[in-house]
């Protein structure tokens, strides 16, 4: 079982470069979500989504998009990198009504930016 | 709305010993909460969660919690550790009726068990 596949594990880049996280899962579930991890501030939102077509923005959004076009995909796009966006990045899934369900994440990716 | 707070940052305990993971959290409707263990360079898991009922709840690895809803607490406790529960544990709580099903994370706590 493939669970929730991102790509890439590992990226580099460059201030102002702009790029796109990718997430996928196999498992139909409704909720996808993305978080990022910083040392010490736990997991924050970024955006999510409770269906394909629908997105809506967590608690640090700026300087990130999302679309949901499938239940399967739910890309993460940084539009000009800041250093301030180094981070670990993980998208997780969710089934049903979501509240009362597991979340299921992937590996993460390593974003450094210089 | 709906927030978590995981006491200590880090928590170091010898092998064999017990251990407490302290998570208190604030919400102003029902709420679910989650443990979450997260291995080196690697995503989270699930350890346990309380949706209802019994306030004991028993997750994998050996690990239990309490919900305390007059203390808003959800402490995570093993009796024995092990070398190889190092890791990162975070608590979450999910609120009932929240728009999107936001699963709110606290800061987490690194449990390092030595020999």
């Amino acid at each position: 079982n493939a669970g929730v596949t991102q790509t890439p594990k590992f990226q580099v880049l460059k201030t102002g470069q702009s790029m796109t996280l990718q997430c996928a899962q196999d498992m139909n579930h409704e909720y996808m979500s993305w978080y990022r991890q910083d040392p010490g501030m736990g997991l924050r939102l970024i955006h999510y989504s409770v269906g394909a077509g629908i997105t809506d923005q967590g608690e640090v959004p700026n300087g990130y998009n999302v679309s949901r076009s499938t239940t399967e995909d739910f890309p993460l796009r940084l539009l000009s990198a800041a250093p301030s966006q180094t981070s670990v990045y993980f998208c997780a899934s969710r089934d049903g009504q979501g509240y009362y369900a597991e979340a299921f994440f992937g590996q993460g990716t390593r974003l450094t930016v210089v | 709305a709906q927030s978590v707070t995981q006491l200590d940052s880090q928590v170091p305990v010898f092998e064999e010993a017990p251990v407490e993971l302290r998570c208190n959290y604030s919400s102003s409707v029902s709420v679910y909460l989650f443990w979450y263990v997260q291995y080196p360079n690697q995503g989270l898991q699930l350890l346990l969660k309380y949706l209802s009922g019994s306030t004991l709840v028993k997750g994998i690895n050996g690990f239990e919690a309490e919900f305390n809803k007059s203390q808003t607490s959800f402490h995570l406790r093993k009796p024995s550790v092990h070398i190889s529960d190092t890791a990162e544990y975070f608590c979450a709580v999910s609120e009932e009726g929240a728009s999107g099903s936001r699963l709110t994370f606290g800061e987490g706590t690194q449990l390092t068990v030595n020999p």
